[in-house]
């Protein structure tokens, strides 16, 4: 069935440090794929989606590009802030509107 | 910016009692889903509705879960009885139908069964 698999967490991060979380997915036909961020007491925020193979989302510094052929969608950011420590969860989209989520990584950015 | 508004945000009750929970999503979007995130894990989808209608109830257990979208806007999802496994944050979320893929999640209810 379809899915989604996250690097497990805790990243640990010094602040400006390069993030990479991985995402890998299986899915029938042509998912959309999401990354949402949780910062500690709240709900999902929309950080960034793809719609199509070799897009590539982007939002406050953040990109993941949608590889097809390695079905994959990586999380990628240049420089961590603090601020930037949350859950970071890869989702897809499936078979109208129907969303399965990773098991989410959570990201720690030392000063 | 609207927003999907949840309530109550924490709730404590004892195993056995009756809880209810209730979303208002963003005014216009069609499609409401109700969502379980037990700690450490991501979020479960529950049920979803578009407009009143339910589309996806599979993983909701229904002899204690009950979920309803009566006129289409708000929603109020029910357990009853209440279960210590039950203990978890629970998320409403909305979106556009057929215009839009994103959802929008409220903040959450956080619910802890003794």
């Amino acid at each position: 069935g379809d899915s989604v698999t996250q690097m497990e967490g805790p990243v640990t991060l010094s602040e400006e440090a390069f993030l990479t979380i991985n995402c890998t997915y299986t899915a029938t036909g042509y998912p959309s794929l999401f990354w949402y961020v949780q910062y500690p007491g709240e709900g999902l925020q929309l950080l960034l989606k793809a719609t199509k193979a070799d897009d590539k989302g982007s939002n406050k510094g953040f990109e993941a590009t949608y590889r097809k052929e390695t079905t994959s969608f990586h999380l990628e950011k240049g420089s961590v802030q603090v601020s930037d420590s949350a859950v970071y969860f890869c989702a897809l989209r499936y078979n109208f509107n129907k969303f399965y989520f990773g098991s989410g990584t959570k990201l720690n950015v030392k000063p | 910016e609207a927003e999907v508004a949840q309530s109550p945000r924490y709730k404590i009750t004892e195993k056995s009692q009756a809880v209810a929970f209730w979303c208002d999503p963003i005014s216009g979007h069609a499609t409401l889903y109700w969502y379980r995130q037990i700690l450490g894990q991501g979020p479960e989808l529950l049920v979803q509705f578009q407009d009143e209608s339910v589309v996806d109830d599979s993983q909701l257990p229904k002899d204690r879960f009950s979920a309803e979208r009566l006129k289409g806007v708000d929603s109020t999802l029910k357990i009853q009885p209440a279960e210590l496994g039950d203990s978890a944050m629970y998320l409403c979320a909305s979106s556009l139908y057929g215009v839009q893929e994103t959802q929008y999640f409220g903040p959450g209810t956080r619910l802890l069964v003794l």
